[in-house]
């Protein structure tokens, strides 16, 4: 079958670093990507790998192997903003996506 | 204004009655995709167009069905609600929807309540 894993919930503190892992097995693989979801809200585009190595967009980056299964989000110099929901979600081989159950990002001042 | 919309934001509706999700796009989007999301559950896959005029099944259809006689519009139908239907349902869209970095853009949700 098909499936994504993530934490459940971290805790980080504001200003600090914070990674949250994602690890895939998929019935091929088209692409991985994060999205952010505050509490209540639609979830939002974060950030796009499909070639293996850390793509960075101001203060998010992330991370991918493609051998490994397995992707990062790190977030910098968090802001009690930062404090929701990160789903990692992988494009399979029908280009459809598989959602992870998301990782819930406290942010503590 | 552009993006997605959808009606209503909440319902509640008894068991066994029929209930249609709206949601409308004025993005110009080939692809139309309706999701539940249910707590300590991923994002799932009920149904999806990749362009006017044809849908296919995604990883949780039994009970819905949907129609896409336009680009702009996906309606979402349950025919005969049960209460394992309660969930938030997210309608998205993309541009091409079988490209590899086509990235969705969800509406704002429906909250439904089958009691």
């Amino acid at each position: 079958g098909q499936n994504i894993d993530q934490p459940t919930e971290m805790t980080a503190t504001e200003g600090a670093i914070v990674q949250i892992n994602c690890t895939y097995q998929t019935s091929g693989f088209n692409g991985l990507f994060w999205y952010q979801q505050h509490a209540g809200e639609a979830p939002t585009f974060l950030s796009y790998n499909v070639l293996d190595g850390l793509e960075e967009k101001g203060r998010f980056s992330s991370f991918l192997s493609r051998s490994k299964g397995y992707s990062y989000l790190l977030l910098k110099e968090l802001q009690m903003k930062d404090s929701a929901s990160y789903l990692c979600a992988v494009k399979d081989s029908n280009y459809q996506l598989i959602w992870g159950a998301g990782t819930k990002l406290i942010i503590k001042p | 204004i552009a993006g997605i919309t959808q009606a209503p934001t909440s319902q509640i509706l008894a068991a066994g009655r029929r209930m249609t999700l709206r949601c409308t796009q004025d993005m110009r989007h080939n692809a139309m995709y309706w999701y539940r999301q249910d707590l300590g559950l991923g994002l799932r896959l009920i149904h999806y167009s990749n362009t006017a005029g044809t849908t296919g099944k995604g990883e949780v259809p039994d009970g819905y069905s949907v129609s896409r006689a336009n680009t702009d519009d996906f309606p979402l139908t349950l025919a005969s609600a049960v209460p394992s239907q309660t969930s938030v349902y997210f309608c998205a869209s993309s541009p091409v929807g079988t490209g590899g970095g086509d990235e969705q853009f969800f509406g704002p949700g429906t909250r439904l309540t089958v009691l």
